[in-house]
């Protein structure tokens, strides 16, 4: 069975700070893992992936997140927060990229 | 290209009803999920159709149906409303094999 935890359901970042998401998985194979974001009434937008090339991913917006194995851990980080970047972000994992299995979500508030 | 399109966007019903939703998937994709989000959770996977066929089916009961057409648009039937089944209801689709989903809008199903 697959299943992701993000730990904190809000976070609040002063603009220009550092955004730090957390997301551990549980998966008995090695896996895909996801971000995505969600903005209000929308559907989710895909923000990087990783699928067992290199363990630091890049995605849009300036977003990037570190697959640590060891720790089942896949954190979303961001150097600089924008106001733009408040929004629900949800971490994802899969196994066949068939099944997605999502967290419940942490909500990003960025303070100007 | 036009991304993921959903219809309708915003649907009202009555408990014991049947609803019927629709999804055209990116262009290029052959592939199409269907998640259920509830109001402040993560999207939760009903079921997968790939070939006119439902390939993966989540924890959800027989009231929730599909099916895939030869052009590869999909539909989601679910029969008998509750108040429970209330959500926006989110479709994604993907090209066999690549392992990342692209969203739509969603429908927000509002049960009465």
């Amino acid at each position: 069975a697959q299943s992701v935890t993000q730990l904190g359901s809000h976070v609040s970042v002063s603009e220009g700070a550092l955004v730090l998401l957390r997301c551990n998985y549980s998966s008995s194979v090695p896996p895909y893992l996801f971000w995505y974001v969600q903005y209000p009434n929308q559907g989710l937008q895909l923000l990087l992936k990783y699928t067992s090339a290199a363990t630091l991913v890049k995605g849009i917006n300036g977003f990037e997140a570190e697959f640590k194995k060891s720790e089942t851990s896949f954190h979303l980080t961001k150097p600089s927060a924008h106001m733009s970047d408040a929004a629900e972000y949800f971490c994802a994992v899969s196994d066949t990229g068939n099944q997605f299995y999502f967290g419940t979500g942490t909500s990003l508030t960025v303070i100007p | 290209d036009a991304g993921v399109t959903q219809s309708p966007t915003h649907l009202i019903k009555t408990r014991g009803q049947q609803v019927t939703l629709r999804c055209s998937p990116k262009s290029g994709h052959d592939t199409v999920s269907w998640y259920q989000q509830a109001l402040g959770q993560g999207p939760q996977f009903i079921f997968q159709y790939y070939e006119e066929e439902e390939r993966q089916r989540g924890n959800f009961p027989d009231r929730f149906s599909g099916h895939q057409f030869p052009n590869y648009s999909s539909e989601l039937n679910v029969n008998a409303l509750l108040l429970g089944d209330s959500a926006l209801y989110l479709c994604a689709s993907s090209r066999q094999g690549l392992y990342e989903q692209y969203f739509g809008p969603g429908t927000r199903l509002t049960v009465t």
